[in-house]
């Protein structure tokens, strides 16, 4: 059972454009999510986060919104940039502290010059 | 500053034969995770440790050992290898729990023959 999902394997868009990831999770006790992206070869890395008792953070080009009555997130990149092409996985933590952090299958973005 | 180390990066193994994946960081974080990553799969919680001398059980444990004898190192064990063990084991740490962000290793790809 996926506790978190994400439907799309791939995006492709164009340079300059937004970018849009999302993530559709069931769990009502998830309280805090994550994005991190993971070129090839390497190790993921930290993007950007948000408390569930928050709607919108923002970092630079990169948004996470959170829409706790539908259980979606979604990440904006805007301006996308060629760099930005990696696979995106969503993570989310259940309420109470866990070290155990539940990802996503991840979908490839592709920006495209 | 290397950040997180993982030796190996690639390694094949018989089923049945055993090895340990050495996990190294040099930023004196407590919370140290192993994960693994399948194709077309998110990560998943194999161990992890919140501190030197701690080890606990993640969401997929059966099959690995651990220990954390050193606060810099993380040990993943394999006793016996079986071909279902085939997988990209990242290794992580931060300072401050799952929500640090997690800081990842470049991961060892291992093939179980």
């Amino acid at each position: 059972d996926q506790q978190v999902k994400q439907n799309s394997p791939s995006l492709s868009v164009q340079e300059g454009r937004i970018s849009i990831l999302n993530c559709d999770y069931t769990n009502s006790m998830f309280d805090y999510f994550l994005w991190y992206k993971k070129y090839p070869a390497e190790g993921p890395t930290f993007l950007i986060s948000i408390s569930s008792i928050k709607d919108k953070n923002e970092d630079g080009r990169f948004t996470v919104f959170l829409n706790k009555s539908a259980k979606h997130l979604s990440l904006h990149i805007v301006p996308s940039q060629p760099g930005d092409s990696a696979v995106y996985f969503c993570a989310a933590r259940e309420e109470g502290g866990s070290e155990k952090l539940v990802f996503g299958k991840g979908t490839k973005l592709t920006v495209n010059p | 500053n290397a950040g997180v180390t993982q030796t190996p990066k690639f390694r094949v193994l018989k089923t049945g034969q055993s090895m340990t994946l050495l996990c190294a960081q040099d930023m004196n974080h407590e919370y140290m995770y192993w994960y693994r990553q399948d194709p077309g799969m998110g990560l998943r919680l194999i161990h992890y440790s919140v501190g030197e001398g701690t080890t606990a059980k993640g969401e997929v444990p059966d099959g690995y050992n651990v220990s954390r004898l050193k606060k810099q190192n993380f040990l993943l064990g394999l006793e016996s290898a079986a071909p279902s063990q085939t997988s990209v084991y990242f290794c992580a740490s931060t300072p401050t729990g799952a929500l640090g962000p997690l800081h990842f290793g470049n991961g060892t790809r291992l093939t179980v023959t």
